[in-house]
């Protein structure tokens, strides 16, 4: 399926596990992006990437890990979860350079932590 | 830190009226605006971008910039119930994208 997709859709973990979210393009976008959503403080981001072995933080970074070993590829690892990081996911892309530059969202992954 | 702030919601407009929704946004350096939409549940869907003063129209919507004034809006002309949603203000700063925290907007039958 073209465009972007996430694993799982839904996740219920516990205080302290790990928990790696998937994310997969198909358009090979150089730029990706990990964001959470919460009531009242919108789409916060987490990390982003330029390219495949280039990583930045975002906003708010702490308690997550990202690696981007392949451009198509971005997954997102919880060390130790915690019940603040209980939220909805979403991964997205874009192309930098050239014509317009949109973000597309991936659907999202409901993350609950016990 | 760069901010993007919108009018507070929720919005509530009769069938077939204008729905307005506004955005200001603090980095001068900022070169793109989006507009998204997102239904409850759902990811956010982009349905206007634009990147140059002036107005830029696309079927209902209008989308509407001001660097100047760094402010960005969206006109939603003969709304209809499936407008329902919250619709969020991005704006790119070189490489990054940020967003307000959303304008709800009913379209009350």
């Amino acid at each position: 399926d073209a465009g972007i997709t996430q694993s799982p859709r839904y996740k219920i973990t516990e205080t302290g596990r790990q928990v790696t979210l998937m994310c997969h393009q198909t358009w090979s976008h150089s730029y990706m992006f990990w964001y959470r959503q919460d009531l009242g403080h919108g789409l916060r981001l987490i990390y982003y990437s330029a390219a495949a072995d280039i990583t930045d933080k975002g906003e708010v970074p702490d308690g997550y890990v990202v690696s981007r070993s392949k451009t198509e590829n971005f997954p997102l690892t919880l060390e130790s979860a915690t019940r603040s990081q209980t939220s909805v996911y979403f991964c997205a892309s874009f192309h930098s350079g050239g014509g317009e530059n949109e973000q597309f969202f991936g659907p999202g992954t409901r993350l609950t932590v016990l | 830190q760069k901010e993007v702030e919108q009018n507070s919601g929720p919005l509530s407009v009769p069938e077939g009226a204008i729905a307005s929704l506004n955005c200001t946004y603090s980095d001068r350096g900022s070169q793109s605006f989006f507009w998204y939409r997102q239904y409850s549940g759902k990811s956010p869907e982009l349905i206007m971008s634009i990147y140059s003063n002036g107005d830029k129209e696309d079927g209902r919507f209008t989308a509407q910039l001001n660097k100047a004034s760094q402010y960005v809006s969206l006109l939603i002309r003969d709304s209809q119930p499936s407008d329902s949603a919250t619709y969020l203000c991005a704006v790119r700063t070189g490489n990054q994208f940020y967003f307000g925290t959303g304008t709800s907007l009913t379209v009350i039958p």
